[in-house]
């Protein structure tokens, strides 16, 4: 089970943003984040807890290993109010996170 | 670059089977895994398998007494399908590919646009 928190969280532009996802056992650094916008499918940002994507604004940044993971956004932009998700990959079935809403205050 | 593009019907009638299909284009099929995911706003995403070449499979639990999957690499695509469906089952459905060729174990990267499907009479 992937618990995240906050499940909501009110945010300002510039703002430095913190999510984390805690796993109910060990999954290595196969963790991986995703963020979604309504309407959309999911899109991938971090790869393996901290592995950083090509393509994908700097201001994403993944940590953690075991059970323990935090995505941050440094310096929010408003294009980046969504809905963010963990997924473990380590155990089947694989999960994911309940997610985490971001919206503008 | 690899796309998926998915098909089926948006609305099912309470215990028939649904059934989507997503077909790949940019890559060949028999490299890597490919899974079905659903989203529903009660459960949120809910990983329902994956499929490799029609040689291997794995089902959640969850669902496992009545999801299908297939490749047909002649056509590059896969498909779902679940029977006995109920209104616990309607959800947006997306097909993703596994990050990796040959890796299971990894991330889904692309997704399908996702298709909602409605069980109701």
């Amino acid at each position: 089970v992937l618990t995240q928190s906050p499940g909501f969280q009110s945010v300002t532009p510039k703002e430095k943003v913190t999510i984390t996802c805690r796993a109910s056992q060990s999954v290595g650094s196969s963790l991986h984040w995703y963020q979604q916008k309504p309407g959309q499918p999911p899109k991938f940002l971090v790869k393996f807890a901290s592995q950083p994507i090509s393509g994908v604004p700097s201001r994403f940044s993944g940590s953690g290993s075991g059970t323990d993971f935090t995505l941050t956004i440094n310096g929010l932009e408003a294009e980046d109010v969504a809905t963010y998700y963990c997924h473990q990959s380590s155990i089947l079935p694989q999960t994911f996170g309940g997610g985490t809403k971001l919206e503008l205050k | 670059q690899v796309q998926l593009q998915q098909s089926g019907p948006g609305l099912v009638r309470p215990s028939e089977t649904l059934s989507l299909t997503c077909s790949v284009s940019g890559d060949s099929i028999s490299f890597y895994y490919w899974s079905w995911i659903r989203q529903t706003p009660e459960k949120g995403l809910e990983w329902i398998g994956y499929i490799h070449n029609n040689e291997s499979r794995f089902f959640n639990p969850s669902l496992k007494s009545r999801v299908t999957f297939s490749v047909d690499t002649t056509k590059n695509q896969f498909s779902l399908k679940l029977r006995s469906v109920t209104a616990a089952d309607t959800a947006v459905y997306y097909c993703a590919r596994h990050g990796v060729a040959a890796g299971l174990r990894t991330w889904f990267d692309p997704w399908g646009q996702g298709t909602l499907v409605a069980v109701s009479s």
